[in-house]
């Protein structure tokens, strides 16, 4: 069974810009969160999404959203994009609710300028 | 509130035994799970246990849980140079939100 899938892995932006990332999760899979990971904050939670719903959200700004789709994959969009935002940004996909085991993806690896 | 806190750095020696210690604070917590980060990864799910557990063996790996005093640790048997990674304990007090620590880097000297 394929893992947990994140592209781009790799993405460099510049001030301003904004930023779509995408999950695709476990096959089964129906629960998709997201992760922020930074050197001075660790490892953050951006937002869970099941059945194409948001069901819980993190400390973060208007500018951090996401969405889910039927197929249970997801993307997280960043407008407006600044220094502090770069970031390695995981995904991880759970079989219904979070509360069961989560699988990580490799992630996206965030560069502002 | 919620928080995790570990031990940011320790150092073993090849086929010594590592411990690594976690407090938390949500007692509502029901999963307690520990996750290693190898460079330029993601997170490996290692092991969890279930808060009602005091301890969980999963071949090299040893988890213990004192609730009573909010306490986790990791111990890894015959610890290997490719063990050396930053793992990370993580409670989940509510639905998919995962409460990380800061991460504890493992450096195994051979």
């Amino acid at each position: 069974k394929a893992g947990v899938t994140q592209t781009p892995r790799y993405l460099i932006k510049t001030r301003g810009q904004q930023v779509t990332l995408s999950c695709s999760p476990i096959s089964g899979h129906r629960s998709v969160s997201w992760y922020q990971q930074t050197p001075g904050q660790g490892l953050q939670f951006l937002f869970e999404y099941f059945s194409e719903t948001q069901r819980n959200k993190g400390n973060f700004p208007g500018r951090f959203s996401g969405r889910q789709f039927s197929n249970s994959r997801s993307e997280m969009n960043v407008s407006t994009l600044e220094l502090g935002d770069s970031a390695l940004y995981l995904c991880a996909s759970s079989l219904v609710t979070g509360k069961d085991e989560q699988f990580f993806g490799p992630g996206t690896r965030l560069t502002v300028l | 509130g919620e928080d995790v806190e570990q031990s940011l750095f320790l150092s073993v020696r090849e086929g010594d035994s590592s411990v690594i210690n976690c407090t938390y604070t949500d007692s509502s917590s029901t999963y307690l799970y520990w996750y290693k980060q190898e460079p330029g990864a993601g997170l490996q799910l290692l092991t969890y246990i279930f808060s009602n557990m005091d301890m969980k063996q999963d071949q090299r790996l040893t988890v213990l849980l004192n609730k009573k005093d909010k306490h986790l640790s990791l111990r890894i048997a015959d610890t290997q140079t490719g063990d050396s990674a930053i793992y990370f304990c993580a409670e989940a007090p509510r639905g998919g939100k995962l409460i990380f620590g800061q991460g504890t880097t493992l450096q195994v000297k051979p």
